[in-house]
């Protein structure tokens, strides 16, 4: 299976700020790799999926990029609705794995 | 838009079958454009199950694939899930989740989930 590694576990920052998370393959998953939000009590909700495309509907202020196997999720400037717990996941080869979450909490 | 909703019992007995069922509304199971996931959520993380096709054919995670099964009625527009033998580590929320079928094969609407409880 391949293993999807993010970096942080979690992260306090505050509106406005700029967040970069990280998700690092374990082999080459090509540019398959999406990136969800997740809210408690909810499903995880698509962001961005190969690499860099946006969701229809999500702001702009979300983005994606990778170099080699690590791939990044940035968001430009906190917004309140902004904090929940962010996955990422491949979809390069079965079984689809994703990462074990970051928590984006308000400093 | 599509909309996705989970239902089954939220108690299964240890030993026994978890099933659940996932109906779609605003598209159509019968299409050859997407891939019917299931994905479950414990401590333990996001964790994919498998998927179906509109043919019928299906792909399993191989960490499950000894007890699971997931089928398709393309008469109610539904799908659905049977893990058998279940133990504690079976209990999450169990939820359902529309996959693109042509690459990078993301998964762009899901279900609001099913807490599933594994319980004498």
């Amino acid at each position: 299976d391949i293993q999807m590694t993010q970096s942080p576990s979690s992260l306090s920052a505050s509106v406005g700020d700029r967040v970069t998370i990280t998700c690092r393959a374990s082999e080459s998953i090509s540019s398959y790799l999406s990136w969800f939000q997740q809210k408690p009590g909810k499903a995880p909700q698509l962001l961005i999926f190969d690499t860099s495309t946006l969701q229809s509907g999500v702001p702009s202020r979300f983005s994606g990029s990778k170099s080699e196997t690590d791939f990044t999720l940035a968001i430009s400037s906190l917004e309140p609705e902004d904090f929940a717990v962010y996955y990422c996941q491949q979809t390069y080869s079965t079984p689809w794995t994703f990462g074990q979450g970051t928590k984006v909490e308000i400093k | 838009q599509v909309q996705l909703q989970e239902s089954g019992p939220g108690l299964v007995k240890p030993s026994e079958t978890l099933s659940l069922t996932c109906t779609v509304s605003g598209g159509s199971v019968s299409s050859h454009s997407y891939y019917w996931s299931w994905v479950r959520q414990s401590g333990k993380g996001l964790e994919w199950i498998g998927y179906i096709y509109y043919s019928g054919s299906a792909n399993y995670n191989p960490s499950l694939k000894s007890r699971v099964t997931i089928s398709l009625d393309t008469s109610k527009s539904q799908f659905s899930l049977k893990l058998s033998s279940v133990t504690a580590a079976d209990a999450a929320v169990y939820y359902c989740a529309r996959q693109q079928w042509l690459a990078p094969y993301h998964f762009d609407f899901w279900g609001q989930g099913s807490l599933v409880t594994v319980s004498s």
